[in-house]
């Protein structure tokens, strides 16, 4: 069975620069979340998704960031524009009911 | 509101030592505690979950007892291997939502 996959992989920006990562959740996988993972702490949730509706969206900054799941399938995460404190790993998880999640690799975002 | 303190790392350990990580945590009601690993350039991997009151996880060794007096769940291993420096990560869960301590580097030596 394949797992989550996530690109790209690493990306680097300046500030106030435009980014989007995307992830594909593992097939049949209901629910999809992003996390955001500063150097030195644990994963942060940023949105859940069930389908293509959101569950939770309480952390995500919204005057900056957005996340769209399309389909129910697919998901896009995107920064606009980016701050320096946006520098992170932005990882991908989905989970077929809302008990196990799997992860994938993560972006890792670094913003100059 | 819910969180999770785990012990500050890293911690460096010679192979075949014996591993703690302790873990305890806040939360109102019974939540779900899990162990995830992160090893380099890879994402979480679960490692070992439980869902009440003095159930123990355990996977690949590793083995963590749910106390809800002491409200903690540490993890221990036996004897580590080299294979398994990485990072681990605690966390409950209420609610479908996913709550992470800051994580412990874990480095084992030859």
């Amino acid at each position: 069975e394949a797992g989550v996959a996530q690109s790209p992989r690493y990306k680097i920006i300046e500030k106030r620069q435009s980014v989007a990562f995307w992830c594909n959740p593992i097939s049949g996988h209901a629910t999809l979340y992003w996390y955001q993972q500063i150097l030195g702490q644990g994963p942060k949730l940023l949105i859940q998704f069930q389908n293509n509706g959101v569950v939770d969206d309480s952390q995500l900054p919204k005057d900056r960031f957005s996340a769209e799941r399309l389909k129910g399938v697919d998901s896009t995460l995107k920064i606009q524009p980016a701050k320096l404190e946006d520098s992170a790993v932005y990882l991908c998880a989905s989970s077929y009911s809302s008990y196990e999640q799997y992860f994938g690799p993560g972006t890792r975002l670094t913003v100059t | 509101g819910n969180s999770v303190t785990q012990m500050e790392g890293p911690v460096t350990l010679s192979e075949e030592a014996f591993l703690t990580i302790n873990c305890t945590y806040t939360a109102t009601g019974y939540p779900s505690l899990f162990w995830y690993v992160q090893y380099p350039g890879e994402g979480l991997q679960l490692l070992l979950k439980a869902t009440k009151a003095d159930d123990k996880g355990s996977n690949k060794g590793f083995e963590a007892t749910y106390r809800k007096e002491t409200t903690s769940f540490h993890l221990e291993k036996g004897s580590v291997q080299v294979s398994d420096s990485a990072v681990y990560f605690c966390a409950l869960r209420q609610g479908g939502k996913l709550i992470f301590g800051q994580g412990t580097e874990l480095s084992v030596k030859p």
